[in-house]
């Protein structure tokens, strides 16, 4: 079965650039979408096909998507971005998400 | 802005059947554009896609469940629901249901979980 492998924990300071990976075998022949999820909140899409932004989402969130890694930045990074952060695929007809990134913003 | 409220025990025993219903709101589980998910979360663990149903009754399952998942809808109520049976303390854990949106394939709203125990 397909797996998604994130970093455990990513840690940056307050007004920098975070980056969390996602790696997966061919990832980039897929699309990824990326979710927040704060402390006892529901996860929110904040990134989906890779790189698009829903509405309401602010700018300094991006992705990208090639070869084995999928990539989420945040720039200018706010006290409020601290979160886990999940990837998910489809594999066929099973949705796979990552296991999870905690972003600290020190 | 659709919303979706799940509900259900939040205790069951073990070796019992899981009941939950997901309750769609400003929107219509008919709609031909998206699908219907559940996915749970045990404490402090990630996100695990249990399973989705389309306004056709079409179902798919996550592979390491399917033995035991039921989803199923009722489009005159607009929900869906979630049976998982001969539950263990394994499957202790916070139920999400999302919609999926079906052309970009991605989970855009999601209810706000409720947290299903199970123990005797």
């Amino acid at each position: 079965s397909y797996e998604l492998t994130q970093p455990l924990s990513v840690s940056v300071a307050l007004g920098q650039t975070a980056r969390i990976t996602c790696g997966g075998n061919s990832i980039g022949s897929k699309n990824v979408h990326w979710y927040q999820q704060k402390p006892g909140q529901a996860p929110v899409l904040v990134i989906y096909r890779d790189s698009d932004r829903p509405s309401g989402i602010p700018e300094r969130f991006s992705g990208s998507n090639s070869g084995n890694t999928a990539t989420l930045t945040i720039s200018r990074l706010q006290a409020g971005d601290e979160a886990d952060y999940y990837c998910q695929v489809w594999d066929t007809t099973t949705a796979i998400f990552g296991g999870g990134t905690k972003l600290t913003v020190l | 802005q659709v919303q979706l409220q799940e509900s259900g025990p939040g205790l069951v025993k073990p070796s019992q059947t899981l009941s939950l219903t997901c309750t769609v709101s400003g929107g219509s589980v008919s709609s031909g554009i998206y699908y219907w998910s559940w996915v749970r979360q045990p404490a402090g663990k990630g996100l695990e896609w249990i399973g989705r149903i389309y306004t056709s009754g079409s179902t798919n399952y996550n592979p390491s469940l399917k033995s035991r998942v039921t989803i199923s809808v009722d489009t005159s109520k607009n929900q869906f629901s979630l049976k998982l049976n001969s539950v263990t303390a394994a499957d202790t854990a916070v139920y999400y249901c999302a919609r999926e949106e079906g052309y970009g394939r991605k989970f855009d709203d999601w209810g706000r979980g409720t947290l299903v125990t199970v123990s005797s």
